[in-house]
């Protein structure tokens, strides 16, 4: 069964540090890869994700995240982090068995930046 | 516009007693998905549905957990019996067919005394 690893359950930075969550899933093919946010008191959305073409997508907030196939990798970068960063980070990968719909979530990464 | 919306946003119940939850997704999405987030757990993937296919319920932990979708658009998920170990966030979100963005509900917390 797809599975998702997700390394680092809490993250502490101050504000300006760089940011790179790992994520790691466990199915081989063709997949498509998410990052959702939810920030406080909010609802889960989308932060950014790949279906195919250039392995680095930009996604709002000025994060990114490169997928690599080889390392069955899709880590999420940000070059400097604003306390408004501050939420919990969920990667996701669909199951290409279920036509692409069945979604899988990591156990969720919480990020606190201080001010 | 309008976005997923679940109801009620808490539940309260005792050991044994049936809950049932509400979903409704936004207009026009064809999939409609159930997750469950536990304390310091990730969102446990429960059942979707994709238009008039059979709904995959590949995720239900239990045979006292079922969902429908009525019309292709408002779900319910039944919990029958509940147990304390029910207790978590129940998540619901939806998506276009062409596209697998899903987009979330704010949820229904629910706990089981």
């Amino acid at each position: 069964a797809q599975s998702v690893s997700q390394h680092n359950h809490h993250v502490i930075l101050s504000e300006a540090a760089s940011l790179e969550l790992g994520c790691n899933y466990s199915y081989g093919g063709t997949v498509n890869l998410f990052w959702y946010v939810q920030y406080p008191g909010q609802h889960l959305q989308l932060l950014l994700k790949y279906f195919s073409g250039d392995p680095l997508v930009k996604g709002i907030k000025g994060f990114e995240a490169e997928f690599i196939k080889s390392k069955f990798s899709f880590n999420l970068r940000k070059p400097s982090v604003q306390w408004s960063d501050t939420a919990e980070y969920f990667c996701a990968v669909s199951d290409p068995y279920s036509g692409g719909f069945k979604t899988i979530f990591g156990a969720g990464t919480r990020l606190f930046v201080k001010a | 516009g309008a976005g997923v919306s679940q109801s009620p946003s808490n539940k309260v119940t005792e050991k044994g007693k049936d809950v049932e939850l509400r979903c409704d997704p936004i207009s026009g999405h064809t999939a409609l998905y159930w997750y469950r987030q536990s304390l310091g757990q990730g969102l446990e993937f429960l059942i979707y549905f994709q238009g008039n296919s059979a709904p995959d319920k590949s995720g239900l932990p239990s045979d006292r957990f079922s969902a429908e979708r009525t019309g292709g658009s408002v779900s319910t998920l039944t919990i029958q019996r509940t147990q304390q170990e029910d207790s978590a966030v129940y998540l619901c979100a939806s998506s276009l067919a062409t596209k697998n963005e899903q987009f979330f509900g704010p949820g229904t917390r629910l706990t089981v005394l």
